[in-house]
């Protein structure tokens, strides 16, 4: 158990919803990393939130967007949804900082969309 | 650049054996590298890290070299387990992102 929570683990939704997944970091993780995996591809990057602020942007559609509260849990908003938006969707934490340090995955949001 | 994974490269090893999967990353500026290993339907698990000044480094059973000369990374699992059956990815920080590489997909037979 890598200690970062995501719910929900399975949704299934019709073309041009909207879903909002969410993520809670490892207890003292400031950052929180979210990635679409889509089948047998890799880990695309999204964003990345740190304490609050967006730090560092991907390939994210405009239809999709992020937040990280004050409590750090973070939710990822996907609207309009497309059938190509069927994926898998993690979210990572890490304690960021002067020391470099890993980032550790939660167990991943399975979106189908039909 | 961003990772694309369309194929997955495939290595199959015999139970027992030793595992070497490589890795080329992208920036020459990166300074720290991961390993994850991800089972199907899970998300990617950390099996080690190391940082731009080292070379190397050992963990449990696995080992990690870094060459920044050719930006090329590896990493070796001593004695191949069925258990170690996934796809192993690398990831390179550049500033305030972990960019990924494509996976390879390690297939353990008995």
């Amino acid at each position: 158990d890598s200690g970062v929570t995501q719910t929900p683990k399975h949704l299934i939704t019709a073309t041009g919803q909207r879903v909002t997944l969410r993520c809670s970091p490892r207890s003292g993780d400031l950052s929180v990393y979210w990635y679409q995996q889509s089948l047998d591809q890799g880990l695309q990057f999204l964003i990345q939130y740190y304490n609050g602020e967006e730090r560092a942007k991907g390939n994210i559609l405009e239809r999709f967007s992020a937040q990280q509260f004050p409590d750090l849990h973070s939710e990822l908003n996907l609207s309009s949804l497309e059938l190509g938006d069927s994926a898998l969707y993690f979210c990572a934490s890490s304690a960021q900082g002067p020391k470099l340090s890993g980032a550790f995955f939660g167990q991943g949001t399975r979106l189908t969309v039909v | 650049g961003e990772s694309v994974g369309l194929h997955l490269p495939t290595l199959s090893v015999q139970e027992g054996d030793n595992s070497i999967i490589n890795c080329a990353y992208s920036n020459s500026a990166s300074d720290y590298f991961i390993w994850y290993k991800q089972e199907s339907g899970k998300g990617p698990q950390f099996i080690i890290d190391i940082r731009s000044n080292m070379d190397k480094r050992q963990g449990q059973r696995v080992t990690v070299l870094l060459n920044k000369t050719v930006k090329h990374l590896s990493l070796q699992i001593a004695a191949t387990q069925p258990g170690d059956s996934a796809v192993y990815f690398c990831a390179e920080r550049e500033t305030d992102k972990l960019i990924f590489g494509t996976g390879t997909r390690l297939q353990v037979f008995p």
